[in-house]
C-alpha cells in the first residue's frame, strides 16, 4: 500500500516568509508524528498527534511553530516569519499505535532552506 | 527527554567484513528499534526489541539488548555497499509515546 508522503520535497525560502509542510500519513494510522533533522544530527522531536486527543507540542522550538491534523489524517506544519537556522529536513512519521510505540513509517521529509 | 547515544559515530568498512554499533540509553525501556536513513531522507524501521527479549535476528542484521547496561547493539553481517547509510536506535524512553532518537552511527561500506 502507499506510505507516507510529504509535500513538498523541497523548499526554499526567504527569511522572513511562512511555509507550510503537508504530511499524508498512512491509512488507519492513528499516531503522527513531526521531526526536524539538521544537517549531519539525529532527529529532534516537534509534535506528536494521536487520535482526537490533543496534540504533545513539546518539542516545538518556539510559537513560529504550529501544526493541524485535519480529520484525523493529512497534517500540515506551518513555520512563521522563518529564520536561518529553521533550515533542515523535516520528516514526518505515522504508526498504528498498539502499544507504547509501534514501528514508525517515515515520509521522505521535506528539505528547507532558509536564505 | 533522554537521547540515546550511538557509537561509533562513524564506521568505514570493506565490503564483506562485520560492521557493529552500539546504542546506549539512560532512562529503562519497553523497547527498541533500529532505524537506517539513506541519504539524509526518511528513516526505514530495521528491527525492534522488547526490553524481555535478548536477541533478536533478521537476515545479516542481528540485535542484542542488554537492559542491565542499557545499551544494544546492531551488527550487519557480510556487508555490501547499499549497507552505506546511517543507522539510529530509538529507544521510549520508560513508556513514553515519543520514541527518543540517538544522533546515528554513519556507516561508509567501500566495494
Amino acid at each position: 500500500g502507499a506510505g507516507v508522503s510529504q509535500s513538498p520535497s523541497n523548499k526554499v525560502t526567504e527569511k522572513g516568509k511562512d511555509v507550510e509542510l503537508r504530511c499524508d500519513p498512512i491509512s488507519g494510522h492513528t499516531a503522527l508524528y513531526w521531526y526536524r533533522q539538521s544537517l549531519g544530527q539525529g532527529l529532534e522531536f516537534l509534535i506528536y498527534f494521536q487520535g482526537n486527543s490533543a496534540p504533545d507540542k513539546s518539542g516545538l522550538p518556539s510559537d513560529r511553530f504550529s501544526a493541524e491534523r485535519t480529520g484525523g489524517s493529512v497534517s500540515t506544519l506551518t513555520i512563521q516569519r522563518t529564520q536561518q537556522e529553521d533550515s533542515a529536513v523535516y520528516l514526518c512519521a505515522s504508526s498504528s499505535f498498539r502499544t507504547s510505540i509501534d514501528t514508525q513509517y517515515f515520509g521522505p521529509g521535506t528539505r528547507l532552506t532558509v536564505l | 527527554s533522554q537521547q540515546g547515544e550511538e557509537d561509533p559515530q562513524a564506521l568505514s568498512i570493506q565490503e564483506g567484513e562485520n560492521a557493529t554499533m552500539n546504542c546506549s540509553y539512560k532512562t529503562s525501556i519497553n523497547n527498541l528499534q533500529w532505524y537506517r536513513q539513506n541519504s539524509g531522507r526518511g528513516l526505514v524501521h530495521l528491527i525492534l526489541i522488547r526490553s524481555n527479549e535478548r536477541e533478536k535476528h533478521s537476515g545479516r542484521l542481528r540485535v542484542t539488548l542488554d537492559t542491565s547496561k542499557k545499551s544494544s547493539s546492531l551488527l550487519i553481517t557480510a556487508s555490501r555497499a547499499a549497507d552505506t547509510a546511517s543507522y539510529f536506535c530509538a529507544t521510549d524512553d520508560g513508556g513514553s509515546y515519543i520514541p527518543t532518537f540517538g544522533r546515528g552511527t554513519s556507516l561508509i561500506v567501500h566495494p
